[in-house]
């Protein structure tokens, strides 16, 4: 158990529709990372949250946006699905210190995504 | 640009076999960070090592082993002895300095098959 927790653990939702995957990260950790994981594209970074500010930001698309909580939770929303948005969704989080240093990240179970 | 490259699509041994698994990185950074990461066909992301820009002594671990050359641009993983159980896809990461370019670039992954 990585400490990192994802929720749901399966969706299946129509094209059009709209989602919110949650991630907990592990207690202390103030990063918090998204990976799409699709067969033909491999881990996709998506966007990346630090204590709450957005730090960096990969092959997101417009439809899907993310955010952090006072509390570090995050959550990822995608929107006006399309059946290419079926993947795995991981949520990873590290400590990422702002001294420099670049911790490992410890990932969720993922979120499978259907769109049908 | 940062840019994981792992050249082996799939591996195939037999049991007790020794594996290495390749990884060619790029970056502009001085500092940076490596990761492997295993992925069991249950589907979660394990965190195996990181490694430093700064600190070039290989590691061992078990029957695990890391060699990283920096004048290569490599960091490759060992196997020794393999085991069914090591079968899983497994992932070489890249990321920079927390303060410069955080987030962590994935390779296409390996995938390892042992056969008993």
């Amino acid at each position: 158990d990585s400490g990192v927790t994802q929720t749901p653990k399966h969706l299946i939702t129509a094209t059009g529709q709209r989602v919110t995957l949650r991630c907990s990260p592990r207690s202390g950790d103030l990063s918090v990372y998204w990976y799409q994981q699709s067969l033909d594209q491999g881990l996709q970074f998506l966007i990346q949250y630090y204590n709450g500010e957005e730090r960096a930001k990969g092959n997101i698309l417009e439809r899907f946006s993310a955010q952090q909580f006072p509390d570090l939770h995050s959550e990822l929303n995608l929107s006006s699905l399309e059946l290419g948005d079926s993947a795995l969704y991981f949520c990873a989080s590290s400590v990422a210190s702002g001294q420099g240093r670049n911790t490992e990240a410890f990932f969720g179970q993922g979120t499978r995504l259907t769109v049908v | 640009a940062q840019k994981v490259t792992q050249a082996q699509t799939e591996i195939s041994v037999v049991e007790k076999e020794d594996v290495t698994l390749d990884c060619v990185y790029e970056t502009r950074d001085t500092t940076y960070y490596l990761f492997w990461y295993k992925q069991p066909p249950s589907g979660e992301l394990v965190f195996l090592i990181r490694r430093n820009s700064f600190d070039e002594q290989n590691e061992i671990s078990g029957r695990y082993s890391w060699n990283f050359q920096k004048s290569t641009s490599s960091f490759n993983f060992t196997i020794t002895a393999s085991q069914v159980v090591d079968s899983a896809v497994y992932f070489c990461a890249l990321s920079g300095a927390f303060y410069n370019n955080n987030d962590m670039r994935f390779g296409a992954g390996t995938r390892l098959t042992v056969k008993p």
